[in-house]
């Protein structure tokens, strides 16, 4: 496989479940993202993770926790969610200091709270 | 601090007609810049990029950017509007030199294309 996969792509959970979305990136990058996209509303960027630590937490919920294992992994753990968190999440990956090759992402996963 | 403003959440063009969509930017460095593009429910799929040399930059399917530095803008462009150029596109700015490359995204722009 290459480029950055996202798993599952679809993804219906109530208010009291737990799951976790999983992206992998092929592409030897160092540097990993979390965004979420609501409808009408801009991107918006979640966390980041550089070289496996994270960098950057956007005043994200609680009930969103990332883990990045190694530089190829990234997962998002979501628990105990709310209506309001139902959005596309898109995962991406990027070089450090090779900006100029912008960031990969994944299709994404569309997650229904319901 | 960057920033990205892109004039116009939807714009609407007739098959065959000229598409332009407009970002500006702010950076206090010279930047690098970028389009996206997404079609519904995919990721966003890099289209071009301006990074430093020639100021106009062509992309995929045809579309093609300049950055223009005294006016701080990068518009995309694209001489003949097609029904599969149906998308949200999106502009972004990297700061050169930045610790891992970070970019801020404008918040898009919805092209519609009519028959």
């Amino acid at each position: 496989e290459t480029g950055v996969t996202q798993t599952p792509r679809h993804l219906v959970m109530g208010m009291t479940n737990k799951k976790s979305l999983k992206c992998e990136q092929h592409l030897g990058h160092n540097a990993m993202y979390w965004y979420k996209q609501s409808a009408k509303k801009p991107l918006e960027l979640m966390f980041v993770y550089n070289f496996k630590e994270q960098t950057e937490n956007n005043s994200v919920p609680s009930r969103f926790s990332p883990e990045c294992p190694n530089s190829s992994h990234l997962f998002l753990h979501l628990h105990t969610l709310q209506p309001e968190d139902s959005a596309l999440y898109l995962c991406a990956s990027s070089q450090v200091d090779r900006e100029y090759y912008g960031y990969t992402f994944g299709s994404g996963t569309r997650l229904t709270v319901v | 601090a960057q920033s990205v403003t892109q004039l116009g959440s939807h714009v609407s063009v007739s098959e065959g007609a000229l598409v332009l969509l407009r970002c500006n930017y702010s950076s206090s460095v010279p930047p690098y810049l970028f389009w996206y593009v997404q079609y519904p429910n995919q990721g966003l799929q890099l289209l071009l990029k301006y990074t430093t040399g020639a100021t106009l930059v062509k992309g995929i399917n045809g579309f093609e950017a300049e950055f223009k530095k005294s006016e701080t803008s990068f518009h995309l462009t694209k001489p003949s509007a097609h029904m599969s150029d149906a998308a949200e596109y999106f502009c972004a700015v990297s700061d050169q030199g930045t610790s891992y490359g970070k970019l801020t995204f404008g918040q898009g722009t919805i092209l519609t294309v009519h028959p």
